[in-house]
């Protein structure tokens, strides 16, 4: 078992690229979360689903496109990178959204130069 | 606006010294409390759920309770191995978010 797996766990973009966040889960979980973590920020939603096909908007959402095609997989897009954008990111999942634990992905570590 | 405020921001003890840890959190409709463990380069991992004000909920030497205001996490007789980064977070009723807190970073020096 799995659990909740992230790619890539390091990455460098130059500002201006795109790139996309791949998340998957294998625990049936309908929902699924991203995070971004900064020092002395606290983690912080970019964007949840609920379940397939059906996304919404968490604190920070801006410069970060998601979609839900499967219950397992749950991609965070960078349209056009950032330095602000500079941070660790994690994908969470669970069973009932957070009426029950989240599982976390171990992260990736993004800079943008 | 949900608010979580944890404290001390980092905490040294010596093998063995226990101590708490404080989650403070203002939120108009409490469905749960939770607390997460996260070692440096690693997810968060789930420690516990707290729903109601007197709850309490043990796992090895750690025991978490909830007040109205406030929750503590209580860390007893600490090995080394406990030495990590404590999160809280809180979810509103109404809503699927999760607000988290910035975390007390738990140093235990053998």
């Amino acid at each position: 078992n799995a659990g909740v797996t992230q790619t890539p766990k390091f990455q460098v973009l130059k500002t201006g690229q795109s790139m996309t966040l791949q998340c998957a889960q294998d625990m049936n979980h309908e929902y699924m979360s991203w995070y971004r973590q900064d020092p002395g920020m606290g983690l912080r939603l970019i964007h949840y689903s609920v379940g397939a096909g059906i996304t919404d908007q968490g604190e920070v959402p801006n410069g970060y496109n998601v979609s839900r095609s499967t219950t397992e997989d749950f991609p965070l897009r960078l349209l056009s990178a950032a330095p602000s954008q500079t941070s660790v990111y994690f994908c969470a999942s669970s069973l009932q959204g957070g009426r029950t634990e989240a599982f976390f992905g171990q992260g990736t570590r993004l800079t943008v130069v | 606006e949900d608010q979580v405020t944890q404290s001390p921001e980092a905490l040294r003890l010596q093998e063995g010294e226990s101590s708490s840890l404080n989650c403070s959190y203002t939120v108009s409709g409490l469905r749960g409390l939770f607390w997460y463990r996260q070692d440096p380069g690693k997810g968060p991992e789930f420690l516990f759920t707290l729903y109601s004000a007197g709850e309490e909920k043990e796992k090895e030497r750690l025991k978490a309770t909830l007040t109205k205001k406030e929750s503590f996490l209580h860390i007893t007789a600490p090995k080394p191995e406990d030495s990590a980064t404590y999160l809280c977070a809180v979810q509103n009723f109404g809503n699927e978010k999760l607000t988290f807190g910035t975390g007390t970073r738990l140093t235990i020096i053998p």
